[in-house]
């Protein structure tokens, strides 16, 4: 049983341009969500995504979109890329809605020069 | 707003011994809280969580006790062994489940 799976596992830009994280979410899991985590600093909520519809929207700028396919698999992209921009880019499912834990993929170490 | 927060950026225990770590939470409205561990170079992996109607739930040599009027929680591992050795970082989020805000994280290393 497929856990969530990320790729790229790393990923090297420069400044102004743009990037898409790719993500798979569990198997039998519809809701992917997506966090920001910068060194030293937990995950930091970026938007979460439920039939194919954004749902919730944390504190991050437009330049951050998503989309999610019909097989529940979901891409984070980021345009005009700063240098603050640099962190791990954390992917994570869960079944449906209500209190459920949310489980994590290894993440996409994104690095901008 | 780090509505939660770990103050303790890390703590050191021998091994056998209880491991304690701490988390407090600003927001009165959160009604489900959890435990992650996370390993250099993975992903966080869940551990244990605690809905706000308990004040305590256990699993093996894990315990989460939660105490609503303090906005505090805590994370009792017994006993602790070298292997437990990560980063544990605590979340919590509202009815809705979606967003989950989480602690700085405290690194905990056991000692052989």
């Amino acid at each position: 049983d497929a856990g969530v799976t990320q790729s790229p596992t790393h990923l090297i830009k420069t400044r102004g341009q743009q990037v898409t994280l790719r993500c798979s979410p569990k198997s039998g899991h519809d809701t992917v969500s997506w966090y920001q985590q910068a060194l030293g600093q937990g995950p930091q909520f970026i938007f979460q995504y439920y039939e194919e519809e954004e749902r919730q929207r944390g504190n991050f700028p437009d330049r951050f979109s998503g989309h999610q396919f019909p097989n529940y698999s979901s891409e984070l992209n980021v345009n005009a890329l700063l240098l603050g921009d640099s962190a791990l880019y954390l992917c994570a499912s869960s079944p449906g809605q209500g209190n459920q834990p949310q489980h994590f993929g290894d993440g996409t170490r994104l690095s901008i020069l | 707003d780090q509505q939660v927060k770990q103050n303790s950026p890390s703590l050191s225990v021998q091994e056998g011994r209880i491991s304690i770590l701490n988390c407090d939470y600003t927001n009165s409205m959160f009604d489900y809280f959890l435990w992650y561990k996370k390993y250099p170079a993975e992903g966080p992996t869940f551990l244990i969580s605690i809905s706000s109607i308990k004040d305590k739930n256990e699993d093996g040599r894990f315990t989460v006790f939660l105490n609503k009027s303090a906005k505090h929680l805590s994370l009792h591992i017994v006993p602790s062994q070298p292997g437990d050795s990560a980063v544990y970082f605590c979340a919590a989020t509202l009815n809705t489940g979606n967003q989950f805000y989480f602690g700085t994280g405290t690194s905990l290393t056991v000692i052989p």
